[in-house]
């Protein structure tokens, strides 16, 4: 147990709609990045928030958005979807100072 | 851009079978390296992790892992495998401080370890 939560744990929507997900970090971790991982393929960081803005993204479009809260929880959006959104999306939060990353058990989504 | 492989997918081997998982990272600067675990049906969690020091890390559950710079490698290894490491291993790298948080995974590579 991590301590990271994140919901929903699974979802369906249908290509063109629009998906929120949530973090909850651990207790003292104030950056929190978040990841995709496709079906048999290794996670893939979208973008990192620290201190309520984005201090880093990955190859992801601008659809791809997020939010950092001032109690470090965050949420990932994502706008017109399509059929290759589809996979596990994992938030992971960090203490400060440290590269160390915690994961949260992840997201399915789905696209239909 | 930064890359990570690692070459096997898949391995299967017999309990006390000694284990060696190949990494290799293409970033020629000073990097992080990590390895994590994620269990079936359970979150990634880290085994073990290189920041400077010793390249011999040792991390928790009997694994451990060399870093060799002069072959960009991070290769994870355990003596005596039990039924117990049966999972995903994904080698991962981060390229020192600025880029914060930000890791590069390798594909992964499952392992099955038959009783």
């Amino acid at each position: 147990e991590t301590g990271v939560t994140q919901s929903p744990t699974h979802l369906i929507k249908t290509r063109g709609q629009q998906v929120t997900l949530r973090c909850s970090s651990q207790s003292g971790h104030n950056t929190v990045s978040w990841y995709q991982q496709a079906l048999g393929q290794g996670p893939q960081f979208i973008f990192q928030y620290y201190r309520e803005e984005e201090n880093g993204r990955g190859n992801f479009p601008p659809r791809f958005s997020g939010l950092q809260f001032p109690n470090y929880s965050s949420e990932l959006n994502v706008n017109a979807l399509e059929l290759d959104d589809s996979a596990l999306y994992l938030c992971a939060s960090s203490p400060p100072g440290s590269g160390e990353l915690f994961f949260g058990e992840g997201s399915r989504l789905t696209v239909l | 851009a930064q890359s990570v492989s690692q070459h096997n997918h898949h391995v299967i081997l017999s309990e006390a079978a000694s284990l060696e998982l190949g990494c290799n990272y293409s970033y020629g600067g000073t990097v992080n390296l990590f390895w994590y675990v994620q269990y079936p049906g359970q979150h990634l969690q880290l085994l073990l992790k290189y920041f400077s020091g010793d390249p011999l890390v040792k991390g928790i559950k009997g694994f451990e892992a060399e870093f060799i710079k002069s072959k960009f490698s991070f290769n994870l290894r355990k003596p005596s495998v039990q039924w117990s490491d049966t999972a995903e291993y994904f080698c991962a790298v981060n390229e020192g401080a600025r880029a914060g948080n930000m890791l590069t995974f390798g594909g992964g590579t499952r392992l099955m370890v038959k009783p």
